[in-house]
């Protein structure tokens, strides 16, 4: 069964914290990306990822970060959290033209 | 650039009423994928349907069905006979084929319908 597993679930973390939220899948696949979900503005793409090493900005990567190190895991590092970071954050998977989400994680920075 | 658009923001109804979520897409290529997700309280995306850009057959599961309309770059969904469980917040999103550059999801605001026993 494919799947995406994303840690944590839920976070509260203080401005200028560093913090890194993991990403791992288990279908082999290149494409993966980071959404945020912010009320109104429906889920919006951070950064994706095509394969190992490759890795490029999607619509809103301001104050984050991103690795692929190997095409399992693919963490989203957040240097110094500020305020407007908190957000709900999804890891997805898109092999081909499907779509395969990870559980989301609640961050609130305080 | 895509953009899905899900003008109604939130829908309230008594259970066993109808309620239809309206998603207009646009998008200048000709092979593209629609899906609709369901997000309940909890927090997580609950794969409802993907749809591709080829196929304009409505499709109906349960009390969900879909209306696809490419003349009108529109994939409606409807909740027939609402209950209390229905009430989420409810995506629709858009992404190319077969395969381009990030993969990249493109979603509507959402929509949140509230049932009411």
């Amino acid at each position: 069964e494919a799947q995406v597993t994303q840690n944590p679930r839920y976070l509260i973390t203080v401005t200028g914290k560093k913090l890194t939220v993991t990403c791992s899948q288990n279908m082999n696949h290149e494409y993966m990306s980071w959404y945020r979900q912010d009320p109104g503005l429906g889920l919006r793409q951070i950064y994706y990822s095509m394969n190992v090493e490759v890795t490029d900005k999607g619509d809103v990567p301001e104050g984050y970060k991103v690795s692929r190190k190997e095409k399992r895991n693919f963490p989203l590092i957040l240097e110094s959290p500020s305020p407007n970071q908190t957000s709900l954050y999804f890891c997805v998977g898109t092999p081909n033209t499907e779509a395969f989400f990870g559980q989301g994680t609640r961050l609130t920075v305080v | 650039a895509q953009k899905v658009t899900q003008a109604q923001t939130e829908i309230s109804v008594v259970e066993k009423e109808d309620v239809t979520l309206d998603c207009v897409y646009e998008t200048r290529d000709t092979t593209y994928y629609l899906f609709w997700y369901k997000q309940p309280p909890s927090g997580e995306l609950v794969f409802l349907i993907r749809r591709n850009s080829f196929d304009e057959q409505n499709e109906i599961s349960g009390r969900y069905s879909w209306n696809f309309q490419k003349s009108t770059s529109s994939f409606n969904f409807t909740i027939t006979a609402s209950q209390v469980v229905d009430s989420a917040v409810y995506f629709c999103a858009l992404i190319l084929g077969p395969v381009a550059a990030g993969n990249k999801l493109t979603f509507g605001g959402g929509t949140r319908v509230l049932v009411k026993p």
